[in-house]
């Protein structure tokens, strides 16, 4: 089983400061996907990134793919409170059909 | 479009019963998930169906078993509950595409067991 590891586990910040989230594995993926996971909801899809060196941006979100393609990274600018939830980043093998998940950050935004 | 729909939304079990939790998607997808979810754990798969007919083990399977009722539906059945079975429990569905394709989460099933 290839292992994403997310670091760090939580994080707690004030609205409007920046930060990182990191997903890392010691294997090489064709792709990661990230995930957001609000408070008694599912995971919902963000962004595939499938590129080494790949930066992908949604709103105040960017996404990087390392050019390894081991390890990908989420950052936030300016954070607000709706950020708030679990992140997850998965890889789905392109021969089995399974995803697998990394550990999860949790993140919350303070007003 | 309802999507992944779970039921029920939440369940107490006294340990050794057994339970089914249900699962069911109108996206047409071949492929169907069963997740838990534990505290600092992230998602760990027990059973997965690649496509209708098929089912095969994921990381945690022990404990549950899974029918692939048809295109639609994909049951996790709990035989003998265990307090180690408390979780959140995900089913998701996909189509059968490649790496880059999404997977849709229902809303989970909150499970004690006591």
């Amino acid at each position: 089983t290839q292992l994403l590891e997310q670091s760090p586990q939580f994080l707690s910040i004030q609205e409007g400061e920046n930060l990182t989230v990191y997903c890392n594995s010691s294997s090489v993926f064709s792709s990661l996907q990230w995930y957001r996971q609000e408070p008694g909801e599912g995971p919902v899809l963000l962004v595939t990134v499938v590129t080494g060196g790949e930066v992908k941006k949604l709103k105040r979100l960017t996404f990087q793919f390392g050019d390894a393609r081991k390890d990908s990274s989420l950052h936030i600018t300016a954070a607000q409170t709706g950020d708030t939830g679990l992140y997850l980043c998965a890889h789905r093998g392109s021969g089995t059909y399974k995803y697998i998940f990394g550990t999860g950050t949790r993140l919350k935004v303070l007003a | 479009n309802a999507g992944v729909t779970q039921t029920p939304k939440f369940q107490v079990l006294k340990t050794g019963q057994s339970m089914t939790l249900q699962c069911a998607q109108d996206m047409n997808h071949n492929s169907m998930y069963w997740y838990r979810q534990d505290p600092g754990m992230g998602l760990r798969l027990i059973y997965y169906s690649a496509s209708e007919g098929t089912t095969d083990k994921g990381e945690v399977p022990n404990g549950y078993n899974v029918s692939r009722l048809n295109k639609r539906e994909f049951s996790l059945r709990l035989e003998s509950a265990a307090p180690s079975q408390t979780s959140v429990y995900f089913c998701a569905s996909s189509e059968a595409g490649g790496a880059n394709t999404e997977a849709f989460f229902g809303q989970g099933t909150r499970l004690t067991v006591v």
